[in-house]
């Protein structure tokens, strides 16, 4: 069975400081991956997806970036801080390509003081 | 305009009542997925849809792609069915969902 894993559960972080988020996958080889953001009390909103090792396409510019180090992992991050980056990050994994449904991590709570 | 419309935004029932829920898009859909997000953050997949009708148990979803619409019904209501409900639509492309804003449902004993 597949799991999927995030790291850290929470973070507070102050404006202008770094961030990094890290979302693992296991039990599946090659998996479609992507990173969601939900503002408090809002919807879900698609930040970045990944097919494979090394490439990872912007959905939404949220002055975040991302990467794909190894097949299982996914990592999300910035050099500096907004108050607007507070929120719900979300890691969700595809099987493939052709069947579109995902499954999501437990995620990650931002707060940005 | 919101692609993917959902409605009622908030729901309050008592337990043993049934539900029905709502989403209308705007942007062809090719395929649906709904969720329950309970308080802690947690996104469950309740169902995945093509077009058609599934069921588990007390769920029933149905995807009609011709009128732009899904639903999902909630039989005879538990507590354990509050919670944030979730559609998203799959609009085909790089597997990008888009979801709703969300039906907050509220069981009361």
């Amino acid at each position: 069975a597949q799991t999927i894993h995030q790291w850290p559960v929470a973070e507070i972080k102050a404006v202008g400081s770094p961030l990094s988020l890290g979302c693992t996958i296991k039990g599946k080889s090659s998996p479609n991956l992507y990173w969601y953001w939900q503002a408090t009390g809002g919807t879900l909103q698609q930040l970045f997806y990944s097919i494979t090792v090394g490439q990872v396409e912007s959905v939404v510019q949220l002055n975040l970036s991302a990467s794909r180090p190894k097949d299982d992992q996914f990592i999300l991050s910035t050099e500096k801080l907004l108050l607007s980056h507070s929120g719900f990050y979300l890691c969700a994994w595809s099987p493939d390509r052709g069947r579109a449904e995902q499954f999501f991590g437990p995620g990650t709570r931002l707060t940005v003081l | 305009g919101d692609q993917v419309k959902q409605s009622p935004s908030a729901l309050s029932l008592q337990e043993g009542t049934n539900s029905a829920l709502r989403c209308n898009f705007s942007i062809a859909t090719t395929t649906v997925q709904w969720f329950l997000q309970n308080p802690r953050g947690s996104l469950m997949n309740l169902f995945y849809l093509v077009p058609g009708t599934k069921e588990n148990g007390r769920l029933k979803s149905t995807f009609n792609s011709k009128e732009s619409y899904s639903t999902l019904h909630i039989r005879d209501a538990q507590l354990e069915d509050s919670g944030t409900y979730f559609c998203a639509a799959d609009t085909g492309g790089a597997d990008r969902l888009t979801f709703g804003k969300g039906t907050q449902l509220i069981i009361q004993p």
